[in-house]
């Protein structure tokens, strides 16, 4: 089954413990993204990847690290994790072209203390 | 920047009306716009995507429109069921590999 994964799917942690959120398709998709959702803004992007070692930034890129060896993962990586970075975090990948539709998985709920 | 805005936050219907859900954007400098539903604690389903060529998309009971000039698209619901009640986000992926989305309208669709 065609699908993004994303793990863990709920996290509760502490301010300033590194920690990381993993993505992965099985699609052979070129493009991935992260989003973090928050209510009243909707979805942002944070950072994409248009293949294996090339990133770039999107709307809201502080405090988060991305990176992109394999094809098929996109970590998200919080060095020092604050409050404000609370939300709900979703992953997404498509084809490479310009009008290929985006994959999401089902979100990570992640809560910094 | 690219700013995405959904009118009216919340729509309840009853069961078998048809409804249209408006997206507007200000700049209309896009490749493409994707219509999403969103159920509670799941991730976003992708509807229908229109590219900037289009003018509209159909699949099954629902059809998007596009107004690239205006700024503007509509998903059209026909016959609406219970079974559509979720969040309907829209999506502008301006040009770039950058994507924008708005607000979303949340749709209760009552038996």
């Amino acid at each position: 089954e065609a699908q993004v994964t994303q793990n863990p799917r709920y996290l509760i942690t502490v301010t300033g413990k590194k920690l990381t959120v993993t993505c992965s398709q099985n699609m052979n998709h070129e493009y991935m993204s992260w989003y973090r959702q928050d209510p009243g803004l909707g979805l942002r992007q944070i950072y994409y990847s248009m293949n294996v070692e090339v990133t770039d930034k999107g709307d809201v890129p502080e405090g988060y690290k991305v990176s992109r060896k394999e094809k098929r993962n996109f970590p998200l990586i919080l060095e020092s994790p604050s409050p404000n970075q609370t939300s709900l975090y979703f992953c997404a990948s498509r084809q490479g072209g310009s009008n290929q539709p985006q994959h999401f998985g089902d979100g990570t709920r992640l809560s910094i203390l | 920047k690219q700013e995405v805005t959904q009118i009216p936050a919340a729509l309840s219907v009853p069961e078998g009306e048809n409804l249209v859900l408006n997206c507007s954007f200000t700049d209309s400098a896009i490749y493409n716009l994707q219509w999403f539903r969103q159920d509670p604690g799941k991730g976003l389903t992708s509807l229908l995507l229109i590219q900037s060529s289009q003018r509209e998309q159909t699949s099954g009971r629902l059809n998007a429109s596009l107004d690239k000039s205006s700024g503007r698209s509509t998903l059209y619901i026909a016959a609406s069921q219970p079974g559509d009640s979720a969040t309907y986000l829209c999506a502008v992926r301006s040009t770039g590999n950058q994507f924008y989305f708005g607000t979303g309208t949340s749709l209760t669709v009552i038996p």
